[in-house]
């Protein structure tokens, strides 16, 4: 069945400093991954997104990464700033089972 | 601008009472689902629908069931509440072609005493 894992469960990092959050997933015939941030009592929204025959996308301070044989991919924030603080979620889009499947989100807090 | 929209946004029932969840969207999307949001396990998926005449279980759906209306409607029912189906409850939408993302509503906040 589907599964993915996300890792670390909290982070926190000094602003200025970069910070990872990484996921696995279970299903090779995955092949989209997108990721969403949610704000405090806020709706989960898309961040950025990465497809399967790509190995990284960048769109200014947050860039996402993917390795399709170790069936890891990554979320890297540099230059943290206060407001990137919330709670992020990696997702696995599957074709095979039109399902979308969350992992179990990273609280992220950026000290000033 | 086109949205998705969840009635009710808070909700306290009582245990073994009947509830419905809301969810309504302008997207024009034919997929629609709901999840559930709890504390350190992020959000799970309950039941999804690809369009009125197919509707399917996730993860976790002992204890819910779902309405497909119309294209733009989707139901979520517990027919007799209890406490840990206190939770965060989101519904979400995706277009079946071209761009993939998933847009959520803004959630209703059910808590069963």
């Amino acid at each position: 069945g589907e599964n993915v894992e996300q890792h670390p469960s909290t982070l926190s990092v000094q602003e200025g400093d970069s910070a990872v959050i990484k996921c696995t997933y279970s299903d090779s015939a995955s092949n989209y991954f997108p990721w969403y941030k949610q704000e405090l009592g806020k709706r989960p929204q898309l961040i950025i997104d990465i497809r399967s025959n790509v190995g990284e996308k960048k769109d200014q301070r947050i860039a996402v990464t993917l390795n399709k044989t170790a069936k890891h991919f990554s979320l890297h924030i540099t230059e943290t700033q206060p407001e990137d603080s919330a709670v992020y979620f990696c997702a696995v889009w599957m074709d095979s089972s039109y399902k979308l499947i969350f992992g179990s989100g990273t609280r992220l807090l950026v000290r000033p | 601008d086109a949205d998705v929209t969840q009635t009710p946004r808070n909700r306290i029932t009582k245990t073994g009472k009947r509830i419905m969840l809301e969810c309504s969207q302008t997207k024009g999307h034919d997929r629609m689902y709901w999840y559930r949001q709890d504390p350190g396990l992020g959000l799970r998926l309950i039941y999804y629908s690809f369009d009125v005449k197919d509707i399917n279980k996730g993860e976790i759906s002992d204890g819910y069931s779902v309405s497909r209306q119309a294209q733009a409607k989707f139901s979520l029912s517990l027919e007799s509440a209890i406490p840990n189906q206190t939770a965060l409850y989101f519904c979400a939408t995706r277009s079946s072609g071209g761009k993939t993302e998933a847009f959520f509503g803004q959630g209703t906040r059910l808590t069963v005493v």
